[in-house]
């Protein structure tokens, strides 16, 4: 399989704190995305970082690569209840425009 | 608005039955894809389509059928050979940018799909 594969697959934290997350794949990658879905909806994207990028910002979230290690992690900071959702990570690879998701990190942001 | 579209969000199957799910956008992309979601598998993807009368099997496409006779169009059947159709469906699409490289996915708002 190509999909990625995120760590921890559940994680529940206190209002205020960071949560990272981290997703690991397979082969070269063109791209990385990072997307959230709330239970029952549809995802959401959130950032995309390209393979030649190391780390990129939006607003309480902070995404990086590493392509030695194939793996990306995602940290949001000063976590809000409203964050609670699951997140997955989605790689684009050099052979063929296909997305391939991961299996997802539950988030619970307790207030 | 733009966006993309699914329906129904809900869906009852009787077993032997074939049934089609529709998505449906107006954000003018080339690109539509869709998933199955089951509980703790994450997104598994069944078809995806670049370009209007073309699309590619996926990883799990055994069992379901796809056209692309519109650009913003791309039905899901689900045939009575699906051994397993109880899930989450979802469609995607996205636009091909230039070198053939992808920009973000937007999701529709899923299908739940039961059979009875």
């Amino acid at each position: 399989s190509q999909q990625g594969e995120e760590d921890p697959q559940a994680l529940s934290i206190q209002e205020g704190e960071n949560a990272t997350m981290n997703c690991s794949y397979k082969t070269s990658i063109n791209n990385l995305q990072w997307y959230r879905q709330n239970s029952g909806r549809g995802l959401v994207h959130l950032i995309l970082i390209r393979s030649n990028e190391r780390e990129k910002h939006s607003g309480r979230l902070r995404v990086t690569l590493d392509t030695s290690k194939k793996s990306s992690s995602l940290l949001i900071t000063a976590s809000r209840a409203a964050d609670t959702a699951s997140y997955f990570c989605a790689t684009e690879f050099f052979t063929g425009n296909q997305f391939y998701f991961g299996t997802g990190t539950s988030l619970t942001v307790i207030p | 608005d733009g966006g993309i579209t699914q329906s129904p969000k809900y869906l009852f199957r009787k077993e032997g039955q074939n049934v089609t799910l529709s998505c449906e956008q107006n954000l003018n992309h080339d690109a539509m894809y869709w998933y199955r979601q089951d509980p703790g598998q994450g997104l598994r993807l069944i078809y995806y389509s670049q370009i209007v009368n073309d699309f590619q099997k996926g990883d799990i496409a055994e069992g379901y059928s796809v056209s692309r006779e519109k650009k913003e169009s791309f039905p899901l059947t689900v045939t009575s050979a699906q051994k397993n159709p109880t899930a989450f469906y979802l469609c995607a699409s996205s636009y091909i940018g230039g070198r053939r490289m992808n920009t973000e996915a937007f999701f529709g708002q899923g299908t739940r799909l039961t059979v009875v």
